[in-house]
Parts: C-alpha cells; sequence; structure tokens
C-alpha cells in the first residue's frame, strides 16, 4: 500500500540552524501539506502546495519557513534558523484531490532544537 | 470561523466498554468535511474515517461507528467493546471546500482502554 514517507525521523539541532526536513508523498498526489505538532498539543496546519507553488499558508508560516518540491518526488520544509520553539513533530501529508478526499500523513519528523 | 471542540480532554475505560468520544465543530460554508484520526503511542497519524457535509448517514465499521448530526454540529465516534489496542489520543478534524483543503484539528482525547 502507498505510503507516505518522510526522513529523518528525529532531527537534533542547535538554536540558529538551519534544517531541512524531507518528504515524499504517495506518487500520484497532487496536493501536499505540512503541520506541526507540539508535543501534547493539537496538530496544527502549516502550509498546503498545489502546482508547484504555496496555496495557503498558516500564520505559523513566517519568513524563517520555506517548502520546495524539487523534483518529482520529494517535498521539503526549511526552517532558516531554528528557534526554541520550533521543537514539534512535523508531519507531511498529501491528498489526491481536493475536498472528498482525506489527507495521508507520514509518520512525522520529531525536530528538537537546543 | 473554522473551529473543532473536542470537551473530553482524557477518557479511561475498562476493556469491553463502549465509549463515545464527542467532536462539535463550527463553520459557515455549507460545503465541508469531517474526519476522525487515531495518534497512536508512536506518533503517526491515522485516517480513520471522512464524511462529507450532504451526508448525514450514520456509518459502521466493525467496531467502531461514527453519528454525524448536522442540527447538532456534531460529529460523535464511537468505538464498541473496546480493546487495549485502542488505547491512543483520537482527532476529530475539519476540512472545508475552500482551496486549500487544509485540516482544522481539535484538541484531542486521549482514550486509555485498561486490560
Amino acid at each position: 500500500e502507498p505510503e507516505v514517507t518522510q526522513t529523518p525521523s528525529h532531527q537534533v539541532t542547535q538554536m540558529g540552524q538551519e534544517v531541512i526536513l524531507r518528504c515524499v508523498p504517495i506518487s500520484n498526489h497532487l496536493y501536499f501539506y505540512w503541520y506541526r505538532q507540539i508535543l501534547g498539543q493539537k496538530v496544527e496546519f502549516l502550509v498546503s502546495f498545489y502546482n508547484n507553488e504555496i496555496s495557503e499558508k498558516s500564520e505559523i508560516f513566517d519568513d524563517q519557513f520555506s517548502v520546495e518540491r524539487p523534483d518529482g518526488s520529494n517535498f521539503t520544509l526549511k526552517i532558516r534558523s531554528t528557534k526554541l520553539e520550533d521543537s514539534a513533530m512535523y508531519f507531511c501529508a498529501s491528498a489526491s484531490r481536493m475536498g472528498r478526499n482525506e489527507q495521508f500523513f507520514g509518520p512525522g519528523t520529531r525536530l528538537t532544537v537546543l | 470561523a473554522q473551529k473543532v471542540t473536542q470537551a473530553q480532554t482524557e477518557i479511561s475505560v475498562v476493556e469491553k466498554e463502549d465509549v463515545t468520544l464527542d467532536c462539535v465543530y463550527e463553520t459557515r460554508d455549507t460545503t465541508y468535511y469531517l474526519f476522525w484520526y487515531k495518534q497512536p503511542p508512536s506518533g503517526e497519524l491515522v485516517f480513520l474515517i471522512r464524511r462529507n457535509s450532504f451526508d448525514e448517514q450514520n456509518e459502521i465499521s466493525g467496531r467502531y461507528s461514527w453519528n454525524f448530526q448536522k442540527s447538532t454540529s456534531s460529529f460523535n465516534f464511537t468505538i464498541t467493546a473496546s480493546q487495549v489496542v485502542d488505547s491512543a489520543v483520537y482527532f476529530c478534524a475539519l476540512s472545508e471546500g475552500g482551496a486549500t483543503n487544509k485540516l482544522i484539528f481539535g484538541t484531542g482525547t486521549l482514550l486509555a482502554v485498561q486490560p
């Protein structure tokens, strides 16, 4: 069964460093998302991406964040200068169609900023 | 504004008991979609069900059933004869019929099923 994959599973970084979180969505999906979950809290939308551009972003997704689909398979989230409060689980998701179709989530990357 | 409320932060039951997880949503859209996801201790998010706003039929899948009531803006989830493996955090989520289909999650309900 096709699935969304994410690497690494756990990333530890120093405050101020850049990190890139990687995702491989399901191959025939067209809509891509990043969400984050601070430990013990709810899952929050960060950004959606379709047709090689951002379609919506939340207030959390400030200038420190960027997304890219550098090739036909990867979808990345970059945090330019990490802050302590960026420590969270980051989930990638993909969907084949708008609305009706559920989003399939990857296993997440746990980011720890020291 | 869109909002999902899961008033139950934590529920503890004994195996084989039935349990209902509540979800209340707010939206101004007439077209929207509701979801339930399960997050086991391992951390991944597992899709359980999607309902759209046009279809108020209740659904049953094995031990799981869902009760969607537009009149009360609720989408409740019942597990019958709970098992220890059902222990997880359960999230209700809402997606409006907009441009991006982003999910708005509730705060989740931690279900602990004791043997």
